[in-house]
């Protein structure tokens, strides 16, 4: 159990493009999902915290417009990078704490994104 | 604000050798969660172990154990007779624990470990 999934798992846009990235918890209810960040051999770092059925908080620096975070569900969170630029690319992971266990995160797999 | 150190960069051992990844934090919470994940070439996060603030026991599972010092703010983590599939980034990782409300995790930067042989 316990499972979170992303898709898709790797992507590759066009500079000036928006690029969509979904997070799903498969078999719990996730009221809090996180977005993390991660360059290449570089840590994790947190960009915001999705509420379902409220708007996400971001962390200092990360621009709300350009990272659109939307939970409309209790099983899915999606991250929209919008107008994506080479400096975008990086390793997207999510996060989901699960409502009916306090202090339990799982997080999925990982998307790659490239911007060309 | 909370910070998490590994200071270790890199570590290379050859199988079957003990090695102990540090970890060093920082938090003004009283409560607190620690964590150890280790991230394969695939990316994928695995969970390793979670320990609150007030459990101080260490612990051991299998060939991985964790020794936690709150009066040095460590939590380090020790891998006995290393294997080559112990080869990854290990992060630690520290989260508060109010209750009611979700737990950002503060990672710190990672050491890479490599196993050969």
């Amino acid at each position: 159990g316990a499972v979170v999934s992303q898709h898709p798992s790797r992507v590759i846009c066009k500079s000036g493009t928006s690029v969509k990235i979904e997070c799903r918890s498969l078999d719990f209810q996730a009221t809090t999902m996180f977005w993390y960040r991660q360059f290449p051999k570089q840590s994790l770092m947190l960009m915001a915290t999705s509420n379902e059925g409220s708007k996400a908080t971001y962390e200092q620096g990360v621009e709300k417009d350009k990272f659109l975070i939307n939970h409309a569900s209790l099983t899915l969170s999606t991250l929209t990078v919008t107008s994506a630029h080479p400096e975008d690319s990086s390793f997207y992971i999510c996060s989901a704490r699960d409502a009916g266990r306090m202090r339990e995160q799982y997080f999925g797999p990982g998307t790659r994104l490239t911007v060309t | 604000a909370q910070k998490v150190t590994q200071a270790q960069t890199e570590i290379s051992v050859v199988e079957k050798e003990d090695v102990t990844l540090d970890c060093v934090y920082e938090t003004r919470d009283t409560t607190y969660y620690l964590f150890w994940y280790k991230q394969p070439p695939s990316g994928e996060l695995v969970f390793l172990i979670r320990r609150n603030s007030f459990d101080e026991q260490n612990e051991i599972s299998g060939r991985y154990s964790w020794n936690f010092q709150k009066s040095t703010s460590s939590f380090n983590f020790t891998i006995t007779a290393s294997q080559v599939v112990d080869s990854a980034v290990y992060f630690c990782a520290l989260s508060e624990a109010n209750t009611g409300t979700a737990s950002k995790l503060t990672f710190g930067t990672g050491t890479r470990l490599q196993v050969t042989l």
